[in-house]
């Protein structure tokens, strides 16, 4: 059960796009498509924003999209915003009925 | 309004035990999986456990297993997460977490998050 690796941050201008890897194992995210990814603010419990690999909830923007690829996963969010820098954490079933989540990134909006 | 509020955090001695407990309200608690998820401060999310919709199944992450024990009592909208043998890694602010999907399985999409309690394991 060892963490998912993440870049610590990632940042982009206003409007820009920025992309978020999350690299796993062919026991975790290259097995599965139980992959999701949370959005965290500052002192606040994470959001679901993506689910199995690029499923959007309802509420969440379109701006916000999910892909894999082998053994990495990946979080693209478009027309960047103020309101997106935050902490963004992947998750994937491991196996055995546990789960594990990525290391987190940190996304700044310069 | 779909809410879930955990109580029972605060300063524990290592070795000690403490319980849990996530108050749920706004949804029917027995179609759904839950899970703990806890966040060392300054640090990331770490599953925990997850526990199945009519409490038949729990599961546990390798660091936890043994000492700590997930339940439920669907009729009192509760979840509790009962830690014994405290560590002082275990210092973390504690979530309950929601399933997305109703059913038999966990997929962990956690979908609805208390605001956690915070637990700190300290001589």
């Amino acid at each position: 059960q060892s963490a998912l690796t993440q870049p610590p941050s990632a940042s982009g201008s206003p409007g820009q796009s920025v992309t978020i890897s999350c690299t796993g194992t062919s026991s975790d995210v290259g097995r599965y498509n139980f992959v999701s990814w949370y959005q965290q603010h500052p002192g606040k419990a994470p959001k679901l924003m993506i689910y199995e690999v690029n499923q959007r909830p309802s509420g969440v923007p379109d701006r916000f999209s999910g892909s894999k690829s082998g053994n990495t996963a990946s979080l693209t969010v478009s027309g960047l915003q103020a309101e997106d820098e935050a902490d963004y954490y992947c998750s994937s079933y491991a196996g055995s009925n546990s789960f594990v989540f990525g290391t987190g990134t940190k996304v700044a909006v310069l | 309004q779909l809410q879930l509020v955990e109580f029972g955090g605060g300063v524990v001695q290592p070795g000690r035990s403490l319980r849990l407990s996530c108050a749920a309200s706004g949804f029917t608690l027995s179609t759904y999986g839950m899970h703990w998820v806890r966040q060392a401060p300054g640090k990331g999310l770490e599953w925990v456990a997850v526990i199945s919709r009519d409490g038949s199944e729990r599961y546990y992450a390798d660091s936890v297993k043994g000492r700590f024990t997930i339940s439920r009592d669907n009729s009192m909208y509760t979840l509790y997460l009962q830690m014994n043998s405290l560590k002082t890694e275990d210092t973390a602010v504690y979530y309950c977490a929601k399933e997305y999907f109703p059913g038999v399985g966990a997929n962990g999409y956690f979908d609805y998050w208390g605001q956690g309690t915070l637990v700190t394991v300290s001589s």
